[in-house]
């Protein structure tokens, strides 16, 4: 079966520190991968998304990136972290031929940025 | 822009009772509409969805219907349980725009005992 990991789960960062969150997903082959943020009680905005092995499409600008330098690796990456980057961070996969809008999500990690 | 209005932003039911959660979209070339549940601490987990050719779903306690003329979609929970408290959001994608899900704000429901 297909499983997605996620870490740190937590994290509590300094204003200008770098930031390196990593999900992995094992049990499939050339996933879609997703990176959204969640922010205090509100909806999930989706950040990035990689079709392939160093092929990433950025949906907001903003002062994170992403990489995947494996094909079930994604890195959420940030050089200097602002107060605003704070959240709860979810990796999600989706197979390629899988059912249009079933993403499965990981358990996602908590950002603080202090 | 692309957009997902979800509402209410909180919702409180007693048990036995029903849960109502609406969304409204923009962009008619969605035409995939799941629903995500998410407990606290956790990530979302896909709950039902529907296609816009549909405009009623059900599965077990919970129903979308879905009005496309109006271009809305809601959620019910009949029968709401303790153990149905969680955040739900709605969601909407176009299917050969590579499973890119828009998502609403989030209702957190809470079932009283």
């Amino acid at each position: 079966s297909q499983t997605i990991h996620q870490w740190p789960a937590t994290l509590v960062q300094p204003v200008g520190s770098p930031l390196s969150l990593e999900c992995t997903v094992e049990g499939t082959s050339n996933p879609n991968l997703y990176w959204y943020r969640q922010a205090a009680g509100r909806g999930l905005q989706l950040l990035f998304y990689s079709v392939g092995i160093g092929q990433i499409s950025s949906e907001v600008p903003q002062n994170l990136s992403a990489s995947r330098p494996q094909d079930r690796q994604f890195i959420l990456s940030s050089k200097k972290l602002l107060l605003s980057d704070s959240g709860f961070y979810l990796c999600a996969w989706t197979p390629i031929a899988g059912r249009a809008g079933e993403l499965f999500f990981g358990e996602g990690s908590r950002l603080t940025v202090l | 822009q692309q957009q997902v209005k979800q509402s209410p932003q909180s919702l409180i039911v007693q048990k036995g009772g029903i849960s109502i959660i609406n969304c409204a979209y923009e962009n008619t070339a969605f035409d995939y509409f799941p629903w995500y549940q998410q407990f606290p601490g956790k990530g979302p987990a896909l709950l039902i969805a529907i296609r816009p050719d549909v405009s009623e779903k059900k599965e077990g306690r919970f129903t979308i219907s879905f009005n496309k003329s109006a271009k809305q979609f809601s959620l019910h929970i009949m029968d709401s349980q303790p153990g149905d408290s969680a955040t739900y959001f709605c969601a909407a994608s176009i299917r050969a725009a590579g499973n890119k899900l828009t998502f609403g704000g989030g209702t957190r429901v809470l079932v009283k005992p």
